[in-house]
Parts: C-alpha cells; structure tokens; sequence
C-alpha cells in the first residue's frame, strides 16, 4: 500500500463545476497536510494546508481533513480552464520534516 | 521577497559524469529539501538539510549527496550519472515550523544522455 494515493485520474470536469479531489494516507501520526497545484512543465505551486478536522476556505478552495477516517480532500469550485492542472496530495508524516506525495490527480476543466 | 532560486535551470550530461545543482532558499527560511520527480515515480523526497545538517534522508544510492551552507544554501550532487537520473530536480524550503509548509523552487531539469 503507497503511503499517500490519489487517483490519478483524468477528472474532466465542466467550466463552473465542482471539482472533487481526494486523497487518503497510511501514517496515522501525520499531522500536516497539504495540496500543490502543478502544471504540465513548471514546480509544484502551494494552494491549501490544513492541520484540523474539517473544512478550511481560501476562496474557490475548501480543503476537508478526516483523520480518523485518513484522507484529506480538495473542492474546486466554478472551476475554470485555469485550474486544468495536476493536484498533488502531501502528507508531513510522524517521521519527520518529510514530505510524502501522491501522484497526483489531473483535472481538465472544459469550457 | 525573492521565492527559492535553483541553478541551473537545464543540464545535459553524459553518463558517468557528475553534477552539482544549487538551492537558494527563501529569506529566513532555514530547511531545504529535495525532491526527483519523474513521470514513473512521481514525486521522491531526496533529503532535507537544517543548519547545515541533514535531518532526514530518502530511499537513494550514495551516489545522491547534499550539504547546505551557513548561509542555508544548499547544494545536491549526483555522481556517477545514470540514465535513470534524468529528471526534474526540486528544491523547497520552509521556515521549519512543526507544520513544515515547504515552497518549490522552479526546478532543474537534468537530462543524462
């Protein structure tokens, strides 16, 4: 089992849609998480990190941490051909000051 | 205020030969961290660095090595090279909160002929 998946998708989604990406992890200690927007050709951009249970808003961004349940998600709403990009899961285990990825998830917005 | 700065951009090397990339880290931030990220693999933690001593390493060969500076710039070096090396290099730093919310670096992406 990989210590953080995503699925990898494509998720084609409609212009001013909901995009739902998730992602669940292995490491019950890890404390934070985090997503990355990266697209084709440049470096991972951060977009959210949530601590907490729940749910955390940035604008068109809710990110939704379940611990007990280990998966954190990400919401993207009125979606835009802008947002058509692969979204990166990233868990800081117990470990450490490490970062552990999954593979992404791509999005293709369609206008 | 300036994001992390990695040199070079773009490398082309042959096989056996070796490679040094740089890592500036964001101002005031003292962890660096390296990643590869290859289309097979995804993304692959390398090691991280903390006034100038590596706190954390990932599943690589020796040939992957890194130090960082007084300053916390940091260097990796790839001897030795392999096909298998060609790769996007990623740098991120943080400000080593417990949260450890890491910045990339643009990248650089090496090819190995």
């Amino acid at each position: 089992q990989k210590e953080v998946e995503q699925n990898s998708g494509p998720l084609s989604v409609p212009e001013g849609a909901i995009a739902s990406l998730n992602c669940t992890y292995s490491d019950r200690g890890s404390q934070s998480f985090f997503w990355y927007r990266q697209y084709s050709g440049k470096s991972p951009e951060l977009i959210m990190f949530i601590y907490s249970n729940g749910d955390k808003e940035d604008g068109r961004f809710t990110a939704q941490l379940n611990k007990a349940s280990q998966y954190v998600s990400l919401l993207i709403r009125d979606s835009q051909p802008s947002d058509s990009a692969t979204y990166l899961c990233a868990v800081n285990t117990a470990a450490g000051n490490k970062l552990t990825f999954g593979g992404g998830t791509r999005v293709l917005v369609k206008p | 205020k300036a994001g992390v700065t990695q040199t070079p951009r773009y490398l082309i090397k042959t096989r056996g030969q070796q490679v040094t990339l740089s890592c500036s880290p964001i101002s005031g931030h003292r962890s660096v961290s390296w990643y590869q990220q290859t289309p097979g693999q995804g993304l692959q933690f390398l090691f991280e660095y903390f006034s100038e001593t590596q706190r954390n390493k990932g599943n690589f060969p020796g040939r992957f090595s890194g130090r960082q500076f007084s300053n916390s710039r940091s260097e990796m070096n790839v001897s030795t090279l392999e096909l298998g090396d060609s790769a996007l290099y990623l740098c991120a730093s943080s400000l080593d909160t417990a949260k450890n919310i890491q910045y990339f670096g643009a990248g650089t992406r090496l090819s190995v002929l």
